[in-house]
């Protein structure tokens, strides 16, 4: 049972419009979601998170959405850039014997079209 | 800054052979992990140590063991590799679970391809 859901496998918009990448979770113990953006033939790069008892976060052109009772988030960039274009997971963290143990999504594929 | 190395980036092996994956990293965190991705997928949790001494077993840790071997290193074994261990194995680190977010950060990954 996938315990962290991207159902979008891929989305395309365009230089300058709004990007929406969702993640839905199942378990109520996580305590930090966290987004990571990766580039083909690198690792994952951390890009913004959110705790458990806040419902916004915003860095820059990120803002990071918590809907607790639905359990849903989502990721707005604003405006996108073709250098946005990547991977996206959502991951979703517990604490278990002081490490964070993050479980994550498939993954989102963003295209920025210039 | 180096952050997290992985070696080696690429491997092939034969079925039945061993190896070991190594990773370290110099940002003197306490927790560090071992994930594997395939393709169209995420990734998925094998082992993880949260301090210096201790390691425990993530979602997927069926086929292998790890050492931490100190603070900076935490090696991944294959005893026996099988066709079902191909994909791209990324070793990542944070600072304590109590101290933030916990956000991980990753080597370059090692891409594994067992023939």
């Amino acid at each position: 049972d996938q315990q962290v859901k991207q159902n979008s496998p891929s989305l395309s918009v365009q230089e300058g419009r709004i990007s929406i990448l969702n993640c839905d979770y199942t378990n109520s113990m996580f305590d930090y979601f966290l987004w990571y953006k990766k580039y083909p033939a690198e690792g994952p790069t951390f890009l913004i998170s959110i705790s458990s008892i806040k419902d916004k976060n915003e860095d820059g052109r990120f803002t990071v959405f918590l809907n607790k009772s639905a359990k849903h988030l989502s990721l707005h960039i604003v405006p996108s850039q073709p250098g946005d274009s990547a991977v996206y997971f959502c991951a979703a963290r517990v604490e278990l014997r002081n490490a964070g143990k993050s479980t994550f999504g498939d993954g989102t594929t963003l295209t920025v079209k210039p | 800054n180096a952050g997290v190395t992985q070696t080696p980036k690429f491997q092939v092996l034969k079925t039945g052979q061993s190896m070991t994956l190594q990773c370290a990293q110099d940002m003197n965190h306490n927790s560090m992990y071992w994930y594997r991705q395939d393709p169209g997928m995420g990734l998925r949790l094998i082992y993880y140590s949260a301090s210096e001494g201790t390691t425990d077993k993530g979602e997927v840790p069926n086929g292998y063991n790890v050492s931490r071997l100190n603070k900076r290193e935490f090696s991944l074994r294959l005893e026996s590799a099988a066709p079902s261990q191909t994909s791209v194995y990324f070793c990542a680190s944070s600072e304590t679970a109590r101290r933030g977010t916990g956000e991980l950060f990753f080597g370059e990954g090692s891409r594994l391809t067992v023939l």
